[in-house]
């Protein structure tokens, strides 16, 4: 089945900092790949939509500036936690579609703890 | 917006019982699907379903697409404990990769040996 990977799988930072996760498709090219957070014991909750070589598309309540996403290329898309705060810790999920009619497939997740 | 909504939220059986779940929405999905997601990572996929009155079956798990397209259930036959775990459905309007996913709430499945 299609390969979804996320790096790191945990981190910790400051307050203030900033955070950048990597989510790769591994064997396949995904032009969409999706961003979701999970606060404990709820649901995934998606933040937005990274498409490649154009604007990410972001939920209503999701600050975009807060949140960078940026897709490079057909494997790689990225997101960026500027100046997190501990409001900001959470399971972050990327998912991408290994074809055009095809469904999701969820990276492993990164846990991100803000102190 | 759409809502999903998943019941039992959680639910306790013993090993070799069989469990069911299901979801509601209230507007129609083009396609369900259901995951399962273990403590600390992400979901994985278990089943999807493409066409209303679909019943498919993979292994010990049987799902169905309601025909309304507004339904769907999960059936898990002869549980073992490592059914443990988050059982979450998903709802998918458009019928491009590009289309967003809706999620249910979640049941928790504890499976006493």
């Amino acid at each position: 089945g299609a390969v979804v990977s996320q790096h790191p799988s945990w981190v910790i930072c400051k307050s203030g900092t900033s955070v950048k996760i990597e989510c790769r498709s591994l064997d396949f090219q995904a032009t969409t790949m999706f961003w979701y957070r999970q606060f404990p014991k709820q649901s995934l909750m998606l933040m937005a939509t990274s498409n490649e070589g154009s604007k990410a598309t972001y939920e209503q309540g999701v600050e975009k500036d807060k949140f960078l996403i940026n897709h490079a290329s057909l494997t790689l898309s990225t997101l960026t936690v500027t100046s997190a705060h501990p409001e900001d810790s959470s399971f972050y999920i990327c998912s991408a579609p290994p074809g055009a009619r095809e469904t999701q497939y969820f990276g492993p997740g990164t846990r991100l703890l803000v102190l | 917006g759409q809502q999903l909504n998943q019941s039992p939220q959680s639910m306790f059986i013993q090993e070799g019982e069989d469990v069911s779940m299901n979801c509601t929405s209230s507007s129609i999905f083009n396609t369900w699907l259901w995951y399962k997601q273990d403590p600390g990572e992400g979901p994985v996929l278990l089943i999807a379903l493409y066409k209303a009155g679909e019943l498919t079956s993979n292994g010990r798990l049987t799902a169905q697409f309601g025909i309304t397209r507004k339904d769907s259930f999960l059936n898990i036959s002869a549980s073992i404990p490592s059914d443990v775990g988050i059982y979450f459905c998903a709802g998918q309007w458009g019928e491009t990769s590009g289309s967003r996913l809706t999620f249910g709430e979640g049941t928790q499945l504890t499976v006493n040996p």
